[in-house]
């Protein structure tokens, strides 16, 4: 399967500010995902990030809050803008080589908003 | 509504045989996955289902009924290093990967 590279891999940040999180793959890929996971919790998918076009968002996310890149195939980045202690989470992106194919996981980018 | 459902947490030993349920009621089927999510780290892809009936893979084994909206993952010869979160997720109608909660799994000596 694809070597997932996600940066970083955890941050301390500051409540108003933004940070964003990048997300590489190996090979090509068809889908990419974003993901948030409260500690003890399930995940949930935040939006699937399309190439060359914007991304398509879950009910409850907006693009003005976690505006997302997807410039090819292979590479992804999500913003988190704003922050406030509420977006403390662990965010994960995902990809898979299509809609019947498992998803793969970067090891996540542990989020502390002070 | 889309719903999942898992024991929050199980509890089994070292050796033994443990069979982890999952519940749906989902708009559609196009298959179902299940993943394990060791404390602080990624999920990690571990079955595909989307036949009726029982997939092997070595010491885990995971079954579909589509009728019943039911599966299982079953895992034998317990270790240490099988404590872990097991994730059910369904691919409903529109290829949305929908997520259980999971299940905590306890593995004791």
């Amino acid at each position: 399967s694809a070597v997932i590279s996600q940066k970083p891999s955890r941050d301390i940040c500051q409540r108003g500010t933004s940070l964003t999180i990048q997300c590489q793959v190996d090979s090509q890929v068809t889908m990419m995902f974003w993901y948030r996971q409260q500690p003890g919790q399930s995940l949930t998918l935040i939006a699937t990030a399309n190439q060359g076009s914007e991304a398509t968002y879950e009910s409850g996310f907006v693009i003005d809050k976690f505006p997302i890149s997807r410039p090819n195939l292979t590479f992804s980045t999500l913003t988190v803008s704003n922050m406030s202690p509420e977006d403390s989470s662990i965010y994960l992106c995902s990809v898979a080589g299509g809609e019947y194919q498992p998803q793969h996981f970067g090891d996540g980018t542990r989020l502390s908003i002070l | 509504g889309q719903n999942i459902d898992q024991p929050t947490e199980m509890t089994a030993t070292e050796g033994a045989i443990v069979q982890i349920n999952c519940t749906y009621q989902t708009s559609g089927f196009n298959g179902l996955f299940w993943y394990q999510q060791h404390a602080g780290e990624a999920p990690t892809f571990l079955s595909y289902n989307v036949l009726d009936g029982l997939e092997e893979k070595g010491r885990f084994s995971s079954f579909l009924s589509r009728s019943k909206g039911y599966s299982y993952l079953l895992l034998k010869e317990l270790q240490m290093k099988d404590s872990a979160s097991y994730l059910c997720a369904v691919v409903d109608s529109n290829y949305q990967l929908i997520w259980g909660a999971g299940t905590k799994l306890i593995i004791k000596p």
